[in-house]
């Protein structure tokens, strides 16, 4: 069974410009989770989809982020326009279900660097 | 505001023995705790999970859990020097409102041959 993918593997890009991360999930998994590391932080929550819903964007630190899972298949992470502070690693995660004893499964991570 | 602190270290062992790695999480509600590793540059891997108080063992591996005093803990014995990693602790309300992992800075270990 092929685990989460990530592309790309690493990117950077300057101040103000787009850049889209794609992650797919673990095949038959409906819950599709992103995450993100700042340097020197704690892995924090952006959000969860369930198939092509969004279950819970709470974590999302502004609307220069667009997350986005069209068919309930792979998702696509938007920064646009990106700042300095948006440099770290984005992980993605899925599961089969959200229940108590559902575990998430991480993909290798995107490395974004503003410059 | 939710938080999960680990000591960052990084806690040094030698080879074959015990490493301890505490973990404690500020919200009650919180039902399920998992122990991820995580090698550097490497995606986050699961070791550990624990839903109710008491010892859980896999191998190597005992996750404890004490739900009163919301503190939770991961005792690796034998240590190896390929347990040298971070270990990320975390934990969620699933089955609640939320599905989402909170973690924790994470703990270094260094497991010296």
């Amino acid at each position: 069974e092929a685990g989460v993918t990530q592309f790309p593997s690493h990117s950077v890009i300057e101040k103000g410009q787009t850049v889209t991360l794609r992650c797919d999930p673990i095949s038959g998994h409906d819950n599709l989770y992103w995450y993100r590391r700042v340097m020197g932080k704690e892995i924090k929550f952006l959000l969860h989809f369930v198939k092509e819903s969004k279950q819970d964007e709470s974590g999302m630190p502004n609307n220069r982020f667009l997350a986005e899972r069209t068919g309930g298949t792979y998702s696509t992470l938007k920064v646009q326009p990106a700042e300095l502070e948006d440099s770290g690693v984005y992980f993605c995660a899925s599961s089969r279900g959200w229940g108590t004893t559902d575990t998430q499964y991480f993909g290798p991570g995107t490395r974004l660097t503003v410059l | 505001q939710k938080e999960v602190e680990q000591n960052s270290g990084p806690l040094s062992v030698p080879e074959g023995a015990i490493a301890s790695l505490n973990c404690t999480y500020s919200d009650r509600v919180s039902q399920s705790f998992f122990w991820y590793r995580q090698y550097s540059g490497k995606s986050p891997e699961l070791i550990m999970s624990i839903y109710s108080n008491g010892d859980k063992e896999d191998g190597r591996f005992t996750a404890q859990l004490n739900k009163a005093s919301q503190y939770v803990s991961l005792l690796i014995r034998d240590s190896q020097p390929s347990d040298s990693a971070t270990y990320l602790c975390a934990v969620s309300n699933y089955g609640g409102s939320q599905g989402n992992l909170i973690f924790g800075k994470g703990t270094k270990l260094s497991v010296k041959p």
